[in-house]
């Protein structure tokens, strides 16, 4: 069973495009959920946190399902320098919790 | 701006052999955390680390592992006897405390068992 579960891709998207990525969570007890990015052989660094209410940082939108245990990324007017591979990301807690990786959905913003 | 500093970068070992993967966390952070990522594959949680002692480990994490902080301002991970499948990614992180949502990643060590 998939703890964290995403669409591997490749997204491959022309700039200016709109792009949204998509990700469900097994385990209903998680309560804090983020998009990190990672580039390749990097480490991953946050994105954006993910509220219930949902939550826009620019032109990235995040939202949350809890019923559906599903949490959504947005990007719109996507640029070269988005392309990476992008992980969703749960815990149980906050803060000093282990964080459950999704295996990423890999973007590549074309010109 | 504050960061996680890991050494080396990478590592080459020999199977069976021990290492010691290195990091400094940012100063003011009290949480540690050790992470894994095989090539290809997800980021996998091994252990996290506070007031001197593990908090939390994984399935991964077994015998052959130890964290460490010796000195108040370096975390290790220690492999005793390095295995064909330890060949990862492995990176460091640490968070302020307990209300504090981001952990803050080191750039990683790639370790490499011949």
């Amino acid at each position: 069973r998939k703890e964290v579960e995403q669409d591997p891709g490749p997204f491959n998207v022309p700039e200016g495009a709109t792009v949204a990525f998509n990700c469900t969570y097994s385990n209903s007890a998680s309560q804090s959920f983020f998009w990190y990015r990672q580039d390749c052989r990097k480490e991953p660094k946050l994105l954006m946190s993910v509220y219930s209410s949902g939550n826009e940082d620019g032109r990235f939108t995040a939202q949350l399902n809890r019923a559906s245990q599903y949490i959504s990324l947005l990007i719109r007017d996507s640029k070269l320098s988005d392309s990476a591979t992008y992980l969703c990301v749960v815990s149980l807690l906050s803060g000093n919790t282990p964080l459950v990786f999704g295996k990423g959905t890999r973007l590549s913003v074309i010109a | 701006e504050p960061e996680v500093t890991q050494t080396p970068s990478h590592q080459v070992t020999q199977m069976g052999q021990e290492v010691i993967l290195r990091c400094v966390p940012i100063s003011n952070h009290l949480y540690f955390y050790w992470y894994r990522q095989i090539l290809g594959q997800k980021v996998e949680f091994l252990v996290s680390f506070y007031n001197n002692e593990i908090s939390e480990k994984s399935e991964i994490f077994d015998d052959q592992f130890s964290v460490e902080r010796p000195d108040g301002s370096n975390f290790t991970l220690k492999i005793r006897s390095t295995k064909l499948e330890d060949s990862a990614m492995y990176f460091c992180a640490s968070t302020r405390d307990s209300v504090g949502n981001e952990q803050f990643f080191g750039p990683g060590t790639r370790l490499t068992v011949l």
